[in-house]
């Protein structure tokens, strides 16, 4: 598509539950992120992907965060044990990361909006 | 350590008034500098970035920002603000010879129009 797609848009899920956020980039982009926005506040990094390369996972919060991307394209962000302070949008962007001229920006998706309850 | 300061955590300015929205960055080498812009309930929008050439770079919706490498500054201006222009308003820096190709995030700034 002509932009990146996540879903779903809102999550409501129980405390403890496990939770799917999906993200599809745009065709093409190299390299893939999950960032974390808590409500009014800045932009949290989470993980990075960039091709084949081993990911970054250097800013999931805890053991209950795990993501992958499968062929290089659509991604997956999954909490297990959801806890309410989990509750954020979480967003994914992509990019054309890793060329000589590394002077693109970020394609951000709408993000998820997830609530823990 | 590369770094984005947005030094203020919100703006005020009335409507039909200049704003500026401040940003400075800390690399090691020469900086690609971006705006980004996320109004409410929305995800973030590409605003304007500078990679080389001119020192003053034109984006969407009537901004600009100025690229100021005495000061490591890429403050971010409007002659005349809208209301609609209240959001919250990022500035990302990468540095070219990193190989860590990731954009480093300000805390963001929240611009409020007056009417």
């Amino acid at each position: 598509g002509a932009g990146v797609s996540q879903s779903p848009s809102n999550k409501v899920t129980e405390k403890g539950k496990d939770v799917e956020l999906r993200c599809d980039p745009i065709s093409g982009h190299t390299a893939l992120y999950w960032y974390r926005q808590s409500l009014g506040q800045g932009l949290e990094f989470l993980i990075y992907f960039q091709g084949n390369s081993a990911p970054d996972k250097s800013g999931l919060p805890s053991d209950r965060f795990s993501a992958e991307r499968t062929g290089g394209s659509v991604s997956t962000l999954t909490i297990q044990r959801t806890q309410q302070e989990d509750s954020a949008v979480y967003l994914c962007a992509s990019s054309l990361d890793g060329l000589p001229l590394a002077n693109y920006g970020y394609t951000f998706g709408s993000g998820t909006r997830l609530t823990v309850v | 350590a590369q770094s984005v300061a947005q030094p203020e955590d919100q703006v005020n300015v009335a409507e039909g008034n200049p704003l500026t929205v401040k940003c400075t960055y800390s690399v090691s080498g020469n900086p690609y500098l971006f705006w980004y812009v996320q109004y409410p309930n929305r995800g973030l929008q590409f605003l304007l970035k500078y990679i080389t050439g001119d020192n003053l770079v034109k984006g969407s919706y009537g901004f600009e920002a100025e690229f100021n490498k005495s000061q490591t500054s890429f403050h971010l201006k409007k002659p005349s603000a809208l209301v609609s222009d209240s959001a919250l308003y990022f500035c990302a820096v990468r540095d070219p010879t990193d190989s860590n190709y990731q954009l480093i995030w300000g805390a963001g700034t929240k611009l409020i129009i007056k009417p």
